[in-house]
């Protein structure tokens, strides 16, 4: 059985500092990463992709791989309260299926 | 660009009625679909999925069924209603090549009286 580990939080960290969230999984054959926002009361939006060890950058946000290890991480620097979601660690074999974690909630303290 | 419908938003049902949720997916094509469920605080659960029209993978035995009648139409189902299917439930699509991420859609909340 496949798993995917996340601290559930909540995390909180004061506005325009950095937010570190972490993702463990279980399949060393995992070849596919993603993390999604979900906004309370909304659908999963996807923000990272990563598919590669090592950093990949978009805007404010990091999304780090360590195959080696079984961990993903997601870092946002110079946290807005709008980052305050809870944000889903996804991995996938390259079948058909995504395996999820139960996610992470975030606050932003102004 | 890919766009996926999901409908209604909220929905309204008494114990022991019918259920159907229609999702549609346009801008692609032979997209692999997925129905999800979220319980209140809870993560995911992968209800159904489909790799092609007709093709339907159950990942959860329960009252619920889905079909793929057309190759971007999914359809979730119940001839009868329990009050534990109450939750949010989650359309998804993703490109059929490997290693691609998957898409949601708006979502439908369900709360059976």
């Amino acid at each position: 059985q496949k798993e995917v580990e996340q601290n559930s939080g909540p995390l909180s960290v004061p506005e325009g500092a950095i937010a570190s969230l972490n993702c463990t999984y279980s399949d060393r054959g995992s070849q596919s990463f993603f993390w999604y926002r979900q906004y309370s009361g909304k659908s999963p939006e996807l923000i990272m992709s990563i598919y590669s060890n090592g950093d990949k950058e978009d805007g404010r946000f990091t999304a780090q791989l360590n195959k080696a290890s079984q961990y993903v991480s997601l870092l946002i620097r110079d946290s807005q309260p709008s980052d305050s979601a809870t944000y889903l660690c996804a991995e996938s074999f390259g079948n058909e299926k995504l395996t999820f974690g139960t996610g992470t909630r975030l606050t932003i303290i102004p | 660009s890919q766009t996926i419908h999901q409908w209604p938003a909220t929905l309204v049902q008494p114990v022991g009625s019918p259920l159907s949720l229609e999702c549609t997916v346009e801008g692609t094509s032979n997209p692999n679909l997925y129905w999800y469920r979220q319980a209140a605080g809870r993560g995911l659960q992968l209800l159904f999925y489909s790799v092609g029209i007709g093709q339907i993978s159950s990942e959860v035995p329960q009252n619920l069924s889905a079909s793929r009648p057309q190759d971007r139409q999914f359809i979730l189902s119940s001839k009868k209603l329990l009050l534990s299917d109450s939750g949010f439930y989650l359309c998804a699509w993703r490109a059929g090549s490997n290693g691609q991420p998957q898409h949601f859609g708006d979502g439908t909340r369900l709360s059976i009286l």
